[in-house]
């Protein structure tokens, strides 16, 4: 079945630093794939996403590459700041589902000053 | 703002209690989902719907049921609550076939 696989964390980075968070994933077909992201005591909210091979979706300085041929979609941000210490998950749709997702189990981010 | 509502932020509840978690969105949208998320399990769906009155079983349904008599309103319900059932809970609601899900804040249960 089709499944989302980040790596561990958590991740403790410097202000300034800069972010991947590896996202690899199992599908049939052709899905759509997303981060979301959970701040301190809220709700998940959508990050980015890209609903085909080689998009690239990008929000907040935060950018992921749909790659087919290797199944990822990496997160990335070049300088990281305070802010952006969360949780952040990957996730996809099978392009035949009802708008479900599935999710990976998180990375947790912290940037300290 | 678009907003998805549940009712309770923090509850505890014994053993064996009814326990009924409530989700309100107000964005018209036709599917609702309820997962629940758990350290180092991530998000696990128990719970979605796609129209008034309409369910499908997630990944983790047992031991839960849900109603949806309102297209704004979807509610979960433990028939009797069991302390694995400790967990945060989180209601979200998408437009369908997007995948962009927009998610309430979670209603954290403890049972006793």
């Amino acid at each position: 079945g089709n499944s989302v696989t980040q790596m561990e964390g958590p991740v403790t980075l410097s202000e300034e630093a800069f972010l991947t968070i590896n996202c690899t994933y199992t599908a049939t077909g052709y899905p759509s794939l997303f981060w979301y992201v959970q701040y301190p005591g809220e709700g998940l909210q959508l990050l980015l996403k890209a609903t085909k091979a080689d998009d690239k979706g990008s929000n907040k300085g935060f950018e992921a590459t749909y790659r087919k041929e290797t199944t990822s979609f990496h997160l990335e941000k070049g300088s990281v700041q305070v802010s952006d210490s969360a949780v952040y998950f990957c996730a996809l749709r099978d392009g035949g589902s009802q708008g479900n997702l599935i999710f990976g189990k998180g990375t947790k981010l912290s940037v300290k000053p | 703002d678009v907003k998805v509502t549940q009712s309770s932020r923090y509850l505890v509840k014994r053993t064996g209690e009814k326990v009924f978690l409530e989700c309100v969105q107000d964005m018209d949208h036709e599917n609702m989902f309820w997962y629940r998320q758990d350290p180092g399990l991530g998000l696990r769906l128990i719970y979605f719907s796609y129209d008034v009155k309409m369910k499908e079983k997630g990944d983790i349904p047992e031991g839960y049921s849900v109603s949806r008599e309102k297209k704004e309103r979807f509610s979960l319900i433990l028939e009797s609550a069991s302390t694995n059932q400790t967990s945060m809970y989180l209601c979200a609601s998408s437009v369908v076939n997007t995948g962009e899900l927009f998610f309430g804040e979670g209603s954290r249960l403890t049972v006793l």
